[in-house]
């Protein structure tokens, strides 16, 4: 079946626009995440949703950074803003319900940020 | 925050010869994982372990796990021109299924 998507897959910007990001997880699965991977931190937890539920905002790094989940769905990440330091790939992944502990996540091909 | 760190950040090995990589991690874990990353693009998941298992198989894969030392190690047998890639070890732990990667090992694998 189809993995989880992501678009733009490049995404070049002029510092200080706004830029949304797109995903779509694989039909089915509940829980959505984004992460982030640059060169000078590595992958990073930016967000997490699950169902329903109150998502897990933890990782955003500044208030310039927010998602959302529609309809249990299709989620978009939006950068306010945009700074140099906001160049990365941003990655989502979905996952099905799972026991705890033995949740595998699957991730998109991510979308390449460069902001210049 | 990086919890996991691979060990080595490079290796290069020829065809056919086992790769062995490493991975630390600091806090207790719920289970961990190993993914493969082709060109700096999307993660394919590769095997995961729970807290509670000490070793792992899949197909060429071989994954053990020590909570008491807090490490990992994946290995690679035969390997192939196609297994060039970088590899993370994530960890989860808690409630809420977030991933916390390390840096990463680079493994080359040369024809």
């Amino acid at each position: 079946g189809a993995g989880v998507s992501q678009s733009p897959s490049n995404k070049v910007t002029e510092k200080g626009k706004d830029v949304e990001l797109r995903c779509d997880p694989i039909s089915g699965h509940t829980a959505l995440y984004w992460y982030r991977q640059s060169l000078g931190q590595g992958l990073e937890f930016l967000i997490y949703f699950q169902g329903n539920s109150a998502p897990d905002k933890s990782g955003l790094p500044s208030d310039r950074f927010s998602a959302e989940r529609t309809g249990g769905s299709v989620s978009t990440l939006t950068i306010q803003r945009t700074q140099q330091e906001d160049s990365a790939v941003y990655l989502c992944a979905s996952s099905a319900p799972g026991l705890a502990g033995s949740v595998t996540q699957y991730f998109g091909p991510g979308t390449r940020l460069t902001v210049l | 925050s990086q919890q996991g760190e691979e060990d080595p950040q490079a290796l290069s090995i020829q065809e056919g010869e086992n790769a062995t990589m490493n991975c630390s991690y600091k806090t207790s874990i719920n289970n961990l994982q190993w993914y493969r990353q082709n060109s700096g693009r999307g993660l394919v998941h590769l095997i995961l372990i729970r807290s509670n298992e000490r070793e792992k198989h899949s197909g060429r894969l071989r994954v053990t796990l020590d909570t008491s030392k807090k490490s990992s190690s994946l290995l690679i047998t035969a390997s192939r021109a196609a297994d060039t890639a970088s590899y993370f070890c994530a960890t989860e732990g808690g409630s809420n299924y977030k991933l916390t990667f390390g840096k990463g090992t680079l493994l080359t694998v040369n024809p």
